[in-house]
């Protein structure tokens, strides 16, 4: 119930192309959907997160698309960059107050120059 | 405004042994949490911290504990260190804002148990 799943585990890109990341939940009651961005040795930066009371969330260079009935979110990056190159986590919360994230596995992202 | 920080940095223990790792909250964060992050996966939650009191457990045994003081940081003890507790341990902090669900993550601390 608590499960996110992530795919691609891998994604190699070419300069300027796109980078989709794909996550679904089972658990209904998740209400917040953060993407965190990971570089080696470092902990997880926060990049974009989305509630599902929207379908679509933009900032610069990254999207969220959120489909509520499938129970799936994705991260675009458009225009990806070699600087992008890293370990991207889609996370899931739910309740009141401060809550616990339950994380994806992970998507390692190559793009090449 | 100064990020969430953490020490030590790496760290080697013997499998048995006792460990305790610190985090002090990002400026005007009262709510720590910690996860533990295994080579190649997602981190797991292991717990939370609010004013003080634990606000939250994952799926940790009790040999995990923790503890948060009057200035938000945070210590992880964990007891018994097992091999498989090697990992990346993450401190998040949170902002007190009501509703403001971000959470802002260290660099880690990386626990290796020989």
């Amino acid at each position: 119930q608590q499960q996110v799943k992530q795919s691609p585990q891998s994604l190699i890109v070419q300069k300027g192309g796109i980078s989709i990341i794909n996550c679904a939940y089972e658990n209904t009651a998740f209400d917040y959907f953060p993407w965190y961005q990971q570089f080696p040795g470092k902990g997880p930066a926060l990049l974009i997160a989305i509630r599902p009371d929207v379908s679509e969330k933009k900032e610069g260079r990254f999207t969220i698309s959120f489909n509520k009935s499938a129970k799936q979110f994705s991260l675009h990056i458009m225009d990806s960059q070699p600087g992008d190159s890293a370990t991207y986590f889609c996370a899931a919360s739910m309740g009141t107050g401060r809550r616990a994230l339950t994380f994806g596995s992970g998507t390692r992202l190559q793009v090449q120059p | 405004e100064t990020g969430v920080t953490q020490s030590p940095t790496h760290l080697i223990k013997t499998r048995g042994q006792q460990v305790t790792l610190r985090c002090s909250s990002q400026s005007g964060h009262n709510t720590v949490s910690w996860y533990q992050q295994a080579l190649g996966q997602g981190p797991q939650f292991i717990f939370q911290y609010y004013r003080e009191e634990e606000n939250g457990r994952g799926n940790f045994p009790p040999r995990f504990s923790g503890l948060q003081f009057p200035n938000y940081s945070s210590e992880l003890n964990v007891n018994a260190l097992e091999l498989d507790d090697s990992a990346l341990y993450l401190c998040a902090s949170s902002p007190q804002t009501s509703g403001n669900d971000e959470q802002f993550f260290g660099p880690g601390t990386r626990l290796t148990v020989l």
